[in-house]
C-alpha cells in the first residue's frame, strides 16, 4: 500500500515550458487535490476532484489545469511555465462521504523550479 | 471564502516546556478543524482534529480547543521533545467537498 505518490519528485524548467505533475493513489478515495506550498504561505488549494469526472477550482487555479484520468490518478499541467509558479506542488486524497470528516492524506511532492 | 490566520509564525521552547499554536477563522459555517505537522523535507501529516460539536480533545500529550463563539482553536503540546520541531499548520473546512483552508503555519523549535 503505497499511499498517494507523486512524480517527478524535482523539476527545473524554463520561463514558457510546459509540463505534467502525476499523482496516484491506492486507497480507493473518492477525493483528490493539488496544493502549492510556498514560504510563508502554507498550503493553499489549487485544483480538487470531488469524483472522477469532476474537477473545481481552488484558491489559486490561474495558469494551471487538472485532469482526473480515473479514480486513482489526478494530475496538473502548467501550459506555460512561470516563475512565479517556484514552489513545492502536494497533492492528497481523501474519502468523503456527505458530511462526514476524513483525513486528507499527501503525496511526498514535487519541488518545481521556474527559471 | 475562509480565511485561517495562525500565530505565531515560530515558537521556540525549551525541551519538556509546554508549546500552543492558536488560529482564528472567519467562516461560522466552518465545522472541522485539523491539525497537521510537517518535518523538514516531508509531506504534512495529520496529527489531531477536532468538529465543531467538541470543545476539546486530547491525545497524549497534545490537545486541541474549539471556540466557536470567538471563532478561533488551538494547538497545545505538553512536555515538548526535540522530535516535536516540525511546522505545524492548522486547517478549516466549510463544505462537504472536504475543502481545507490552511493557516499559513508555524515552525516549532525545541530546543534540548
Amino acid at each position: 500500500n503505497a499511499g498517494v505518490t507523486q512524480t517527478p519528485k524535482f523539476q527545473v524548467l524554463k520561463t514558457g515550458q510546459s509540463m505534467t505533475l502525476q499523482c496516484a493513489q491506492d486507497m480507493n478515495h473518492n477525493s483528490m487535490y493539488w496544493y502549492r506550498q510556498d514560504p510563508g504561505m502554507g498550503l493553499r488549494l489549487i485544483y480538487y476532484s470531488a469524483s472522477e469526472g469532476t474537477t473545481d477550482k481552488g484558491e489559486v487555479p490561474n495558469g494551471y489545469n487538472v485532469s482526473r484520468l480515473n479514480k486513482r490518478e489526478f494530475s496538473l499541467r502548467l501550459e506555460s511555465a512561470a516563475p512565479s509558479q517556484t514552489s513545492v506542488y502536494f497533492c492528497a486524497s481523501s474519502e468523503v462521504r456527505g458530511f462526514s470528516y476524513n483525513e486528507q492524506f499527501f503525496g511526498p511532492g514535487t519541488r518545481l523550479t521556474v527559471l | 471564502g475562509e480565511n485561517v490566520e495562525q500565530h505565531p509564525s515560530t515558537l521556540s521552547v525549551q525541551e519538556g516546556d509546554s508549546a500552543v499554536i492558536k488560529c482564528t477563522y472567519s467562516d461560522s459555517a466552518s465545522n472541522y478543524f485539523p491539525w497537521y505537522k510537517q518535518e523538514l523535507g516531508k509531506r504534512p501529516q495529520l496529527i489531531i482534529d477536532i468538529r465543531s460539536n467538541v470543545g476539546e480533545k486530547k491525545d497524549q500529550r497534545i490537545a486541541v480547543t474549539l471556540n466557536k463563539t470567538a471563532k478561533h482553536f488551538s494547538l497545545h503540546i505538553t512536555e515538548t521533545q526535540p522530535e516535536d520541531s516540525a511546522v505545524y499548520f492548522c486547517a478549516a473546512r466549510v463544505n462537504a467537498g472536504n475543502m481545507l483552508t490552511f493557516g499559513g503555519g508555524t515552525r516549532l523549535m525545541v530546543k534540548p
